[in-house]
């Protein structure tokens, strides 16, 4: 069964420094997402990418994050300068178009740590 | 704007009882409306969906759930839980197929031998 898949699994960073996490979703989706959990809180939407474009972003998606599409199939979030408040499990998304693709798939989420 | 109400933080019964999770909705559109289960430092995983037809729809697991247009709601129900079961269940509304998820708190159901 096809299913979106995320790397690092887990990534322990220093506050200030750059970290990029990758994502590779389910290879006819159209639709990419980035949500994240602070851990014990709910999934907050952080932003949502279709056609090579950001479509809704929410307010916790600031200047400090960004996200592309750098091939086919890689989905990637960054966060250019890391705040001890990012720390979070962060869940990639994405879905298609009619039938079993209106589903959402979730990755299996990275556990960012920052210090 | 989509929410989401999930009124109970914890859910408990016993093996071999019925169990029912509640959520209740607020979308502008035609609600797209899921179940994810989450067990400890896991991701979500899909349990089932209604987008439209049949009002009870069947998911994994033997999980169930019934769409109610009126009340604008959506509760996940089995009908004989697992200790397996236990996990945080999260309600989740669309409005469009591209558009982001809306989740509820999620609710931890515990199930008790």
């Amino acid at each position: 069964e096809p299913e979106v898949t995320q790397t690092p699994s887990h990534q322990v960073t220093q506050m200030g420094q750059e970290v990029i996490l990758r994502c590779v979703p389910i290879s006819n989706h159209l639709y990419f997402y980035w949500y994240r959990q602070i851990l014990g809180q709910k999934v907050e939407f952080l932003v949502s990418f279709y056609n090579n474009e950001i479509s809704e972003k929410s307010e916790i998606f600031d200047d400090q994050f960004s996200v592309e599409r750098p091939d086919g199939s890689n989905f990637t979030l960054k966060i250019r300068s890391t705040k001890l408040e990012d720390s979070a499990m962060y869940f990639c998304a994405s879905n298609g178009n009619g039938g079993e693709e209106e589903t959402q798939y979730f990755g299996p989420g990275t556990r960012l740590l920052v210090l | 704007a989509q929410s989401v109400a999930q009124p109970e933080d914890q859910v408990n019964v016993a093996e071999g009882n019925p169990l029912t999770v509640k959520c209740t909705y607020s979308v502008s559109g035609n609600p797209y409306l899921f179940w994810y289960v989450q067990y400890p430092n896991r991701g979500l995983q899909f349990l089932l969906k209604y987008i439209t037809g049949d009002n009870l729809v069947k998911g994994s697991y033997g999980f169930e759930a019934e769409f109610n247009k009126s009340q604008t709601s959506f509760h996940l129900k089995k009908p004989s839980a697992l200790v397996s079961d236990s996990a945080l269940y999260f309600c989740a509304v669309r409005d469009n197929n591209a558009g982001k998820s809306t989740f509820g708190d999620g609710t931890t159901l515990t199930v008790k031998p």
